[in-house]
């Protein structure tokens, strides 16, 4: 079974420009989520889909970030503009759990996509 | 709210001894609670989950955790440490109040010398 694909795993940019991220769940999964993770922190959610629909972006920085999952599959995150506070690893992760159940709680994580902004 | 503290940010043991990595949370209902590692430039892997059933749950690896309600803890421990084991261990607590999301601890990084 694939797991879940993030790209690009590097990305380095100016502040004031943008950059996206992409991630591909694994099959079937209904809920996705995007987590920030800067240096020495455990990771942070950012927003959180279940099929195409947001359950939770409270924590999303909507001035400057935005996130999409328009076919309720893949998943587009995007920056901009960016600020050196954004340098960080951006994780993609899905479940199969739909967040109204006794919580299974696995979460399948991607590689990440690591953020530098000069 | 929930929160979770993991109570070193760094853990270094001889190989063949034991690992315990702490952790206290902070709920106001019945947590579901999880220990995830992360290696060097890997995805986080899921450890082990409690999930109100038993309270000694265990996980791959060799590793388990303990669900002491009176503490607040789920503590990880593992009674004779690898090379192998070395990387970031996370602990996270979820309830579904909080709509099943996941909050993180700050991570505890394991050394394990040869």
């Amino acid at each position: 079974e694939a797991g879940v694909a993030q790209s690009p795993r590097y990305k380095i940019i100016e502040k004031r420009q943008s950059v996206a991220f992409w991630c591909n769940p694994i099959s079937g999964h209904a809920t996705l989520y995007w987590y920030q993770q800067i240096l020495g922190q455990g990771p942070k959610l950012l927003i959180q889909f279940q099929n195409n629909g947001v359950v939770d972006d409270s924590q999303l920085p909507k001035d400057r970030f935005s996130a999409e999952r328009l076919k309720g599959v893949d998943s587009t995150l995007k920056i901009q503009p960016a600020k050196l506070e954004d340098s960080a690893v951006y994780l993609c992760a899905s479940s199969l759990d739909h967040g109204r159940q006794p919580n299974t709680g696995e979460l399948f994580f991607g590689e990440g996509s690591r953020l530098t902004v000069l | 709210a929930q929160s979770v503290t993991q109570l070193d940010s760094h853990v270094s043991v001889s190989e063949g001894t034991p690992v315990l990595l702490r952790c206290n949370y902070s709920s106001s209902y019945s947590p579901s609670l999880f220990w995830y590692v992360q290696h060097p430039n890997k995805g986080l892997q899921l450890l082990l989950k409690y999930t109100s059933a038993a309270t000694l749950v265990k996980g791959i690896n060799g590793f388990e955790a303990e669900f002491k309600k009176s503490e607040t803890s789920f503590h990880l421990t593992k009674p004779s440490a690898h090379m192998s084991d070395a990387a970031e261990y996370f602990c996270v607590v979820s309830e579904i109040r909080a709509g099943n999301m996941l909050t993180f601890g700050g991570g505890t990084r394991l050394m394990v010398k040869p």
